[in-house]
């Protein structure tokens, strides 16, 4: 089975740095990914870490340790708009397609 | 705008009734999920379609019954649902194992269900 854990709630103030953590206890794992989703509206794709380490795009970063089932979302420089839910998800393969399990979830919220 | 589209956005039927979600991907890719999303819980994974072939059904009560004439459309067909079946339900769509970025899902905006 999976079991991903991540803080429900996290709040910063807007210019800080935020990291979001998410660890995993999971049997067949390929990857993690990290999905923003805005309320209200679809999740869209953030990242997508495979090996160790940390990868950057822009104001995010993500990070991964498979020996230790561990991930961390970091958010640079936090605009008003990056308030947003942030789901974990821990992949799969099978049947032709990277098969995600997600977390519940971490809503956080940049104050002014 | 993802190139995932959902219609209708909202539904409110009863428990009696027979209705059906319908999605729709302009991306050219060939796998294609559905979703649940409730309050307070994880997104939950339903259906995959791979080719119009489905490869992965979660446990899914047979009420929830869906279709995939092609790699572009993909339908849920919904009858004598339970009111714990409102939710959010989501399409999303990728490129199949081994092309490019295929790890990469695109989601729909959602058909929000409301089960009286």
């Amino acid at each position: 089975g999976q079991n991903i854990d991540q803080p429900t709630e996290m709040t910063a103030t807007e210019g800080a740095i935020v990291q979001i953590n998410c660890t995993y206890q999971t049997s067949g794992f390929n990857g993690l990914f990290w999905y923003q989703q805005h309320a209200g509206e679809a999740p869209t794709f953030l990242s997508y870490n495979v090996l160790d380490g940390l990868e950057e795009k822009g104001r995010f970063s993500s990070f991964l340790s498979r020996s230790k089932g561990y991930s961390y979302l970091l958010l640079k420089e936090l605009q008003m708009k990056d308030s947003a839910s942030y789901l974990c998800a821990v992949s799969r393969q099978a049947g032709g397609s990277y098969i995600p399990t997600f977390g519940r979830g971490t809503s956080l919220i940049v104050h002014p | 705008e993802t190139g995932v589209t959902q219609t209708p956005r909202h539904l409110v039927m009863g428990m009696t009734n027979k209705k059906s979600l319908k999605c729709e991907q302009h991306l050219g890719h060939n796998a294609m999920y559905w979703y649940k999303q409730s309050a307070k819980k994880p997104l939950e994974l339903m259906f995959v379609y791979n080719f119009k072939e489905q490869t992965e059904n979660n446990s899914v009560p047979s009420r929830f019954s869906p279709e995939c004439p092609n790699s572009s459309h993909l339908f849920l067909h919904l009858h004598t649902l339970q009111p714990e079946d409102s939710a959010l339900y989501l399409c999303a769509s990728s490129h199949p194992l081994g092309q490019e970025r295929s790890y990469e899902q695109y989601f729909g905006p959602g058909t929000r269900l409301t089960v009286t």
